[in-house]
């Protein structure tokens, strides 16, 4: 069974810095390309930033590029998101989810529960 | 950025009822849309990738059709479970943009 499991959310102060980690299981985790997508409370959803499955290719919105790095490491089965210079506007529920591609498109077939990050003083 | 514009935002239905959902694109981006479906509380769930094609274990009141610049998303025969805030999203450009999704309520 896939499963994707985040942690490391949490309360933290405007301008800090916080790691999410999201463990996979069920699945061979180097294969496949892999995403974090967020969740402001009661607002809609964002793609965040994507990572490739050998970490060739990443890609970021506009509004974290410069401030998050997604890495992973194979060798864990784990997906990263490094967030800095943290802002009140990425409070938000953050899903890891797995990225699938089959006849000539893309999907998030596989997503996690969720993690939820606060940015408050 | 390629912006995705739901339409409506909330709409009131009934059990039984067939249900359009619309999605534009602000450029065209081919057939490369997604639909996903999230009930409250829970993760959202793939419903349709490639714009028509339904994902393994979807029912088939599920459907998805649109190229360039309009989908749609129709649920044939409403059910309760049905109930949802359903989004597009489409990956033909980076970013990854997704709509401001579409509530289904009760009538």
């Amino acid at each position: 069974e896939v499963q994707l499991v985040e942690s490391g959310g949490g309360l933290v102060q405007p301008g800090r810095s916080l790691k999410l980690s999201c463990l996979a299981s069920g699945f061979t985790f180097s294969n496949y390309g892999m995403n974090w997508i967020r969740q402001a409370p009661g607002k809609g959803l964002e793609w965040v930033a994507s990572i490739s499955s050998s970490s060739s290719y990443i890609y970021y919105a506009d509004t974290v590029k410069g401030r998050f790095t997604i890495s992973r490491d194979n060798a864990k089965n784990t997906l990263y998101l490094q967030m800095t210079s943290l802002r009140s506007e990425d409070t938000a529920l953050y899903y890891c989810a797995r990225e699938e591609f089959n006849y000539g498109s893309y999907y998030f077939d596989y997503w996690g529960q969720g993690v939820m990050v606060t940015v408050s003083s | 950025e390629t912006v995705m514009t739901q339409s409506p935002t909330s709409m009131s239905t009934s059990i039984g009822e067939r249900v359009t959902l619309n999605c534009k694109a602000s450029q065209s981006v081919g057939i490369n849309v997604d639909w996903y479906q999230q009930t409250p509380g829970q993760s959202p769930k793939l419903l349709i990738y490639g714009a028509s094609n339904r994902h393994t274990g979807v029912p088939d009141r599920f459907t998805g059709s649109g190229f360039g610049r309009d989908f749609t998303l129709t649920i044939s025969n409403m059910e309760a479970e049905d109930l949802a805030v359903y989004y597009c999203l489409q990956y033909g450009s980076i970013p990854r943009t997704f709509g401001g999704g579409t509530k289904l309520e009760l009538k």
